[in-house]
């Protein structure tokens, strides 16, 4: 099973918005509405940020949204804040025999 | 609350057969839906899923690991215990553990992760 596809790096002003999208195929992404997204701050371990595509567990500011169209799901953060900068992965889950999947990452730099 | 703590060697031989536990606190790994999962991830790279482990015993394992890896409980310590065999540098990574709970999809709360280094 590959990793999910993930852009290396995204940026955006502070106060504006940034998107970060999550190819896969129809075995994981497109195929299940189970797509988490992780935050993740350096030398610190992931947070979840989004659940079953757009939903955000409670603590989550709703700046942060999810979506999905076929076998990519995408994560907008909204009004960047200066502590949102960090790395961000996305998950699937992806069938019987890989069961999950991760993201390769995307550095999201808040300039 | 929920909390998980990873625990385990910084530093393992090559060929080596690594152990971590995985000890938690605030759920029962005897309860429906609960389920421990091991999550790694090396230096400046990606997240990647190894194994679970479910309330009924059953056992779930990352396809291109499965024949290295071994994942256990004792829920009387509120424990969860993966071993890798056969240790390789490449294997060097922070080790996870997080909650996972059925019918959910999802990882969360995480432990804080181990670091471990494959080195001679």
């Amino acid at each position: 099973q590959s990793a999910l596809t993930q852009p290396p790096s995204a940026s955006g002003s502070l106060g504006q918005s940034v998107t970060i999208s999550c190819t896969g195929t129809t075995s994981d992404v497109g195929g299940y509405n189970y797509v988490s997204w992780y935050q993740q701050h350096a030398g610190k371990a992931p947070k979840l940020m989004i659940y079953e595509v757009n939903k955000r567990p409670s603590g989550v500011p709703d700046r942060f949204s999810g979506s999905k169209s076929g076998n990519t799901a995408s994560l907008t953060v909204s009004g960047l804040q200066a502590e949102d900068e960090a790395d961000y992965y996305c998950s699937s889950s992806a069938g019987s025999n890989s069961l999950y999947v991760f993201g390769t990452g995307t550095k999201v730099t808040v300039l | 609350q929920v909390t998980l703590r990873e625990s385990g060697p910084a530093l393992v031989k090559p060929t080596q057969t690594l152990t971590l536990t995985c000890t938690f606190s605030g759920f029962s790994l005897t309860s429906f839906g609960m389920r421990v999962s091991w999550i790694r991830q090396p230096p400046g790279k990606a997240l990647e899923w190894l194994a679970f482990i479910d309330w009924d015993d059953d056992k779930y394992y990352s396809t291109s690991l499965k024949t290295r890896l071994t994942i256990s409980k004792d829920t009387s310590k509120n424990q969860v215990v993966l071993t890798m065999t056969n240790m390789d540098p490449v294997d060097t990574a922070t080790y996870y553990c997080a909650l996972l709970r059925h019918p959910y999809n999802f990882f969360g709360p995480w432990g804080q992760g181990t670091l471990v280094t494959v080195s001679s």
